[in-house]
């Protein structure tokens, strides 16, 4: 089965400093990719970053990292030097290439970035 | 290329009246998703297509909802006889069904409340 899990429903912490979001996953697919979606107030989903399954590699987009592990089944995704335009709700997913790519959602972290 | 696009971006109704809602994917691309997204919860995939055909329809599709992409381009996802619990944003996203990877694009969405 396919699931998303996010267990922080809800995280708050003050500007400047870096909090991390948590995502784990399942799957039986040997191919499959795991994305970070931003939902700012306005609902547009704005798409963050994709990884297939195959690439392991950490990736960093200014101050955004995110950290893959295939051991843990986990895609944790970190921001640094939080600002407060960081705040909004944020999606793991996952779409698996034998399931026509439909993404799977989490229930997503609901950041606050305090001034 | 304008992106996707849904309409209308909100739409109030009573319970018991049906609505309609529409996507333009991005042109050309031959797969078109309709996703569901409730109050605090990620968003649910709901069915999709390939060109024009209806592929895979979800459990949360009651006998309700139909969707149609007539001519495998715009999409039209009508909702009879309202309830309370369809309140929710719906989303469409399109892709392009050809290689390795086949990236969603997401639409702004259409924010429904049923009264």
């Amino acid at each position: 089965a396919q699931k998303v899990t996010q267990a922080q429903t809800e995280i708050s912490v003050v500007e400047k400093e870096d909090v991390t979001l948590d995502c784990v996953y399942e799957t039986r697919d040997t191919t499959y990719y795991l994305f970070w979606y931003k939902q700012p107030p306005s609902g547009e989903l704005v798409f963050l970053i994709r990884r297939n399954s195959f690439d392991e590699q950490n990736e960093i987009s200014g101050r955004y990292s995110w950290n893959f592990q295939k051991s843990t089944s986990s895609f944790n995704f970190t921001i640094t030097a939080s600002q407060v335009v960081d705040s909004a709700v944020y999606f793991c997913a996952l779409s698996e290439r034998n399931r026509d790519d439909k993404i799977i959602f989490g229930k997503g972290t609901r950041l606050h970035i305090l001034p | 290329d304008t992106g996707v696009s849904q309409d209308p971006r909100h739409k109030i109704t009573k319970r018991g009246q049906n609505v309609t809602f529409r996507c333009d994917p991005i042109s050309e691309h031959n797969r078109l998703y309709w996703y569901r997204q409730t109050l605090g919860q990620g968003p649910e995939f709901l069915t999709y297509f390939q060109n024009e055909a209806q592929l895979e329809k979800s459990r949360l599709l009651s006998d309700r909802f139909s969707a149609e992409r007539p001519k495998g381009s715009f999409s039209t996802l009508e909702i009879q006889r309202t309830e309370q619990g369809d309140s929710a944003m719906y989303l469409c996203a399109s892709s392009q069904a050809a290689g390795a990877y086949n990236e969603q694009f997401f639409g702004p969405g259409t924010r429904l409340t049923v009264l």
